[in-house]
């Protein structure tokens, strides 16, 4: 069973790009990596999803090395508005396995 | 207007009372999902079904159950058995549970809030 590591939080100030690191060391083979992004009383928001590389669309991009072990969010430039808990979850035949969340806070 | 629904958003329940939560969807979705989030712990997943009159066991299942006789619905019953009740239960759907070599993408509901006095 995959266990998923975050930071609890982190800060970052408008304009900045931020990186979040999710630690997944029992990856399987199958597994997927999904990242999600949720507003206080809200339900969760899609915002990528990969397996190995680099992926990217117009919010964010999703880095995995080789290894598999570890993958990074990376939001560009970011404003007021992305101030969320971000989740990494690993998806795989039997396993859906949210991390505990990484709580970003961005400032003026 | 597509998208998923739970209902109600707040609800209370005595200790010992069973409770049902709604959850309905007309994305015309194959998957469904459970979820329960509580403060500092992330979303765990209570129950799962890939198709109707299917349905899979997540990682805290025990106190919980599900049935899934229609595609758009997929209601979730706590028990009396389940001794930490009060939670925040967020359902989702995806169109598979997975397609080709990828996972579908899930769409959450905006969850209920229950809690147990």
């Amino acid at each position: 069973l995959a266990k998923t590591t975050q930071p609890i939080s982190m800060d970052s100030y408008e304009g900045q790009e931020v990186n979040i690191t999710c630690s997944h060391n029992n990856i399987a083979t199958n597994d997927y990596i999904t990242w999600y992004q949720q507003f206080p009383s809200q339900g969760p928001r899609f915002i990528i999803q990969g397996y190995k590389t680099k992926v990217t669309n117009e919010v964010a991009s999703l880095f995995i090395p080789a290894d598999r072990k570890s993958s990074t969010l990376s939001l560009p430039r970011v404003s007021l508005s992305d101030t969320a808990v971000y989740y990494c979850l690993v998806e795989g035949y039997s396993t859906l396995t949210f991390g505990k969340g990484t709580m970003l806070l961005v400032s003026p | 207007d597509g998208g998923i629904t739970q209902s109600p958003k707040y609800l209370f329940r005595k200790e010992g009372q069973n409770v049902t939560l709604s959850c309905e969807q007309n994305l015309n979705h194959d998957a469904m999902y459970w979820y329960r989030q509580d403060p500092g712990q992330g979303l765990r997943l209570i129950y799962y079904s890939q198709i109707v009159n299917d349905f899979q066991k997540g990682d805290i299942a025990e106190g919980y159950s599900v049935s899934r006789e229609k595609k758009e619905s997929f209601p979730l019953t706590v028990t009396s058995a389940q001794k930490n009740p009060t939670a925040f239960y967020l359902c989702a759907s995806s169109i598979d549970y997975r397609t080709g070599d990828s996972y579908n993408e899930q769409f959450f509901g905006p969850g209920t809030r229950l809690t147990v006095l």
